[in-house]
């Protein structure tokens, strides 16, 4: 199965800072990879597909993007409602998928 | 409006089978395209993709679950069921539904149930 190594896997940021999130998969999986938006209690959000593409209704503020098997998710300037665990999936082909194990961010 | 709701036991003992449906509105799983896959997450640890079924009945599983799962669909009642033998107390997660679209050879989870949580335990 293709493994997805997230880093790091503990964020501490302040309000308005920019943050980067990396997802590195073990094997190519072109642009086959999305990212979500998890907070406390609740199921996850789609934020980005294709690995760059906003999902509907996804703050202009969040971006994906992709260099070679690592893939980054940015937030560019962090809001209160951004503080959440982020995980990426690989979609390539098809399944069995895999999650990345999370990055969650919280208030420094 | 999209949604999906899980239901199931929330408790099950050791080596028991666990059933879950998923059922959805306002999409069809006969819609060319459309899947539907299931994701589970154990008590503060990460997601873990475990089946897909999609519109043509095709169905796909998680390596290391694969010999336990079953994943059936009954898109007259906008259904899907999950079935898990042998239930260990390392199965206990929230389990969720999402749809899974097609959209230009991308693929991805776009609406989530809010998922049902399962304890094993005896």
């Amino acid at each position: 199965d293709i493994q997805l190594t997230q880093s790091p896997s503990l964020l501490s940021a302040s309000v308005g800072d920019r943050v980067t999130i990396t997802c590195r998969a073990s094997q190519g999986i072109s642009n086959y990879l999305a990212w979500y938006q998890q907070k406390p209690g609740k199921a996850p959000e789609l934020l980005i597909y294709a690995a760059s593409t906003l999902h509907s209704g996804v703050p202009s503020r969040f971006s994906g993007s992709r260099s070679g098997t690592e893939f980054t998710l940015t937030i560019s300037s962090l809001q209160p409602e951004d503080f959440a665990t982020y995980y990426c999936q690989q979609l390539n082909g098809y399944p069995p998928w895999t999650f990345g194990q999370g990055t969650k961010v919280d208030i420094k | 409006q999209v949604t999906l709701e899980e239901s199931g036991p929330a408790l099950v003992k050791p080596t028991q089978t666990l059933t879950l449906t998923c059922t959805f509105s306002g999409f069809s799983l006969n819609t060319p395209g459309m899947r539907l896959s299931w994701v589970r997450q154990p008590p503060g640890k990460a997601l873990e993709w475990i089946a897909r079924i999609d519109w043509d009945d095709d169905k796909f599983y998680s390596t290391s679950l694969k010999t336990r799962l079953t994943i059936s669909k009954d898109s007259s009642r906008n259904q899907v069921v999950l079935t898990m033998t042998n239930m260990d107390p390392v199965d206990t997660a929230t389990y969720y539904c999402a749809r899974t679209r097609l959209e230009d050879y991308q693929q991805f989870l776009d609406v989530w149930g809010k998922g049902t949580t399962v304890t094993v335990s005896s």
